[in-house]
C-alpha cells in the first residue's frame, strides 16, 4: 500500500531556515519523480518542485527558485526539501505527490501525502 | 508560462444536478497532460482525471474530463452529496513543470 508521510513543518522565523522531508513507503521509491505543492490557507494549490527518480533533474516554481532545494536519497526512500531564507508567504501546508506514468505514458499525481504545516511568523 | 483559469469560482448545484466546469489554458497544453483533482478540506488532493479524459483507480463513472488545445472541462453527470468540494485542474510538463488552476468551489445550493 503506497504511504507518503511529510514530516519537519513548524513555526519558523522570516529569514529562518526549514528542511521537510518525505517518507515513502509501499512502492519502489528509486522508480518514481516526486513533487512538492504547497497550499497557504484558504488559497489554492502552488507547485514547488519536482525530482527526477534518479535525483538528476530537479526544477522549481519561479517563486522559490534559489531559496528551495530538492533533494532525495534512494536508500531511505525519503524526498526532502530544503527551504532557505523565508517569508510569511511561504506560510502554507507542503505536500509531497508521487508522479505516475500509465501504460501510454500518460503522467498523474496519483499519491499525496497528508502534508506538513509551515507557519513563518515572527 | 503557461496559466491555467478555472471557471466559474463557485458553482452552487443540488444533489442529482449535472456539473459543468472549465480550465482555460494560456497556451496549448503539452501531449494532452491534464488532470483534475478534488479535494476536501482538511484533505490532500485527490486524483480524478488524468491525460484529459481517463478516469484514475476507484472514481466512479459519473466523473469525466474533455477537451484538447487550451480548453478543457470536468462533468459530473449527477452529483452526489459527496461531490461538493472544491476541484483543480493541472497542466504537466510545460513551462513551469507544472501548475494548477486556481480552484472551483462546487457548493451545495
Amino acid at each position: 500500500q503506497v504511504h507518503l508521510m511529510e514530516s519537519g513543518g513548524k513555526v519558523v522565523q522570516p529569514g529562518g531556515s526549514l528542511r521537510l522531508s518525505c517518507e515513502a513507503t509501499g512502492f519502489i521509491f528509486s522508480s518514481k519523480a516526486m513533487h512538492w505543492v504547497r497550499q497557504a490557507p484558504g488559497k489554492g494549490l502552488e507547485w514547488v518542485a519536482a525530482i527526477s527518480y534518479d535525483g538528476g533533474n530537479k526544477n522549481y516554481g519561479d517563486f522559490v527558485k534559489g531559496r528551495v532545494t530538492i533533494s532525495r536519497d534512494n536508500s531511505k526512500n525519503t524526498v526532502h526539501l530544503q527551504m532557505n531564507s523565508l517569508r510569511t508567504e511561504d506560510t502554507a501546508i507542503y505536500y509531497c505527490a508521487r508522479v505516475n506514468y500509465d501504460d501510454n505514458g500518460y503522467p498523474s499525481f496519483d499519491y499525496w501525502g497528508q502534508g506538513t504545516r509551515v507557519t513563518v511568523s515572527s | 508560462e503557461i496559466v491555467l483559469t478555472q471557471s466559474p469560482g463557485t458553482l452552487s448545484l443540488s444533489p442529482g444536478e449535472r456539473a459543468t466546469l472549465s480550465c482555460r489554458a494560456s497556451q496549448s497544453v503539452t501531449n494532452d497532460f491534464l488532470a483534475w483533482y478534488q479535494q476536501k478540506p482538511g484533505q490532500a488532493p485527490r486524483l480524478l482525471i488524468y491525460g484529459v479524459s481517463i478516469r484514475a483507480t476507484g472514481i466512479p463513472d459519473r466523473f469525466s474530463g474533455g477537451g484538447s488545445g487550451t480548453d478543457f472541462t470536468l462533468t459530473i453527470s449527477r452529483l452526489e452529496p459527496e461531490d461538493f468540494a472544491v476541484y483543480y485542474c493541472q497542466q504537466y510538463g510545460g513551462s513551469p513543470q507544472c501548475s494548477f488552476g486556481q480552484g472551483t468551489k462546487l457548493e451545495i445550493k
